[in-house]
């Protein structure tokens, strides 16, 4: 399986901060990484596909690079909206496999 | 617009089988480039992939439950359909069906709310 290493997996951050998450894969995926949101309760929602394509209706704060193992999402000024988990996830590969979560708090 | 929703029993004794449906809404399940998949979250933990279907000849399973778990689709009721035999507590999470597209770089770009079983 492969892996997909998040850090950190917590981040405490204030309103307006730039914040990056960084999503390492055991194996090169090319561009095949996703990034997501989650809020306490609710489903997940798509915020990047295929590392750096923005969803439609997606706030342009969020932003993905990356490609081969290494990923990174960037929040460019953290809204209070923001406060959430994300996680990534691989299609590159089966099985499908997620990150195991960066928990974003307010500072 | 593309809804889904999961629908079942929220409560599975060990050993039996968990069952739980989507359904399907705003759209056609077997219209377009889209696998459908099961995706579950223990309680204050990550996502686990479970398998996916495209057609009822397309199927695939994680290796780690591949041997429990059945997929299916009802496209007269545009509804995907989970069965998961022998649970135990640790099949006990909240599940997710969700719409994976080629269109979204292979990313699942719909979600339903989720449903919460728990295995007791």
């Amino acid at each position: 399986d492969t892996q997909m290493t998040q850090s950190p997996s917590s981040l405490s951050a204030s309103v307006g901060d730039r914040v990056t998450i960084t999503c390492r894969a055991s194996q090169s995926m090319s561009s095949y990484v996703h990034w997501y949101q989650q809020k306490a309760g609710k489903a997940p929602k798509l915020l990047i596909y295929a590392a750096s394509s923005l969803q439609s209706g997606v706030p342009s704060r969020f932003s993905g690079r990356g490609s081969g193992t290494d990923f990174t999402l960037t929040i460019s000024s953290l809204q209070p909206e923001d406060f959430a988990t994300y996680y990534c996830q691989q299609s590159y590969s089966i099985p499908l496999t997620f990150g195991g979560g960066t928990k974003v708090e307010i500072k | 617009q593309v809804q889904l929703q999961e629908s079942g029993p929220g409560l599975v004794k060990p050993s039996q089988t968990l069952s739980l449906t989507c359904t399907v809404s705003g759209g056609s399940i077997s219209s377009g480039n889209y696998y459908w998949s099961w995706i579950r979250q223990p309680a204050g933990k990550g996502l686990e992939w479970i398998g996916r279907i495209y057609t009822s000849e397309s199927t695939h399973y994680n290796p780690s439950l591949k041997s429990r778990v059945s997929i299916s689709v009802d496209t007269s009721k545009n509804q995907l359909s989970l069965k998961l035999s022998s649970v135990t507590a640790a099949d006990t999470a909240v599940y997710y069906c969700a719409r994976w597209a080629a269109a979204a770089g292979d990313a699942f770009d719909i979600w339903g709310l989720g449903t919460m079983v728990t295995v007791s």
